[in-house]
């Protein structure tokens, strides 16, 4: 069964430094999510992409976050200037197709830890 | 605004126990209302879900039934096996919107 993959599985970083968290979707799928998952919080959406361009965005989306899909398959997500705050599991989802009652499939998350 | 109000956590069980886990949620539109399950070091998999009022979705053994009147989408299972331990989240979709809100999750633990 096709899965959404997500690398690395774990990323520790410094406070200030640039990182990229890495997702392949499925692969006839149209629209690609970020969530974060603050320890003990709720899971909270970032941002979507359909199109090749971000479709929706949360306040806590700002300037220091981009995403792209560079090549067709993969799908990225950039955080320019990691803050501690940053630290979360981060998921990756896509779907087929647009609609509340179209399923998001969620890839395995990357664990951040900003130092 | 859009928002979901699990029941609180942790709750632990005997094998074969009955399991409800609440979940509430206030909504504008008509939104579709999703189970997702995390077992231990794995990512969010869809487990059940509901697209209108009175659908009851179900999978492994586990329903839940799109309750408009209640505004309420309760999780259950007759007979719990140490293997459904994981983080239960309860998430709610809505038509034009793009993403799905969360609940903030249930650790649910069986013991043998």
């Amino acid at each position: 069964e096709p899965e959404v993959t997500q690398t690395p599985s774990h990323q520790v970083t410094q406070m200030g430094q640039e990182v990229i968290l890495r997702c392949v979707p499925i692969s006839n799928h149209l629209y690609f999510y970020w969530y974060r998952q603050i320890l003990g919080q709720k899971v909270e959406f970032l941002v979507s992409f359909y199109n090749n361009e971000i479709s929706e965005k949360s306040e806590i989306f700002d300037d220091q976050f981009s995403v792209e899909r560079p090549d067709g398959s993969n799908f990225t997500l950039k955080i320019r200037s990691t803050k501690l705050e940053d630290s979360a599991m981060y998921f990756c989802a896509s779907r087929p197709r647009q609609g509340a009652r179209e399923t998001q499939y969620f890839g395995p998350g990357t664990r951040l830890l900003v130092l | 605004g859009n928002s979901v109000t699990q029941m609180e956590g942790p709750v632990t069980l005997s094998e074969e126990a009955f399991l409800t886990i609440n979940c509430t949620y206030t909504a504008t539109g008509y939104p579709s209302l999703f189970w997702y399950v995390q077992y231990p070091g794995e990512g969010l998999q869809l487990l059940l879900k509901a697209t209108k009022a009175d659908d009851k979705g179900s999978n492994k053994g586990f329903e839940a039934t799109y309750r408009k009147e209640t505004t309420s989408f309760h999780l259950e299972k007759g007979s719990v096996q140490v293997s459904d331990s994981a983080v239960y989240f309860c998430a709610l979709g809505i038509q034009g919107a793009q993403k799905l809100v969360f609940g903030q999750g249930t650790r649910l633990t069986i013991n043998p």
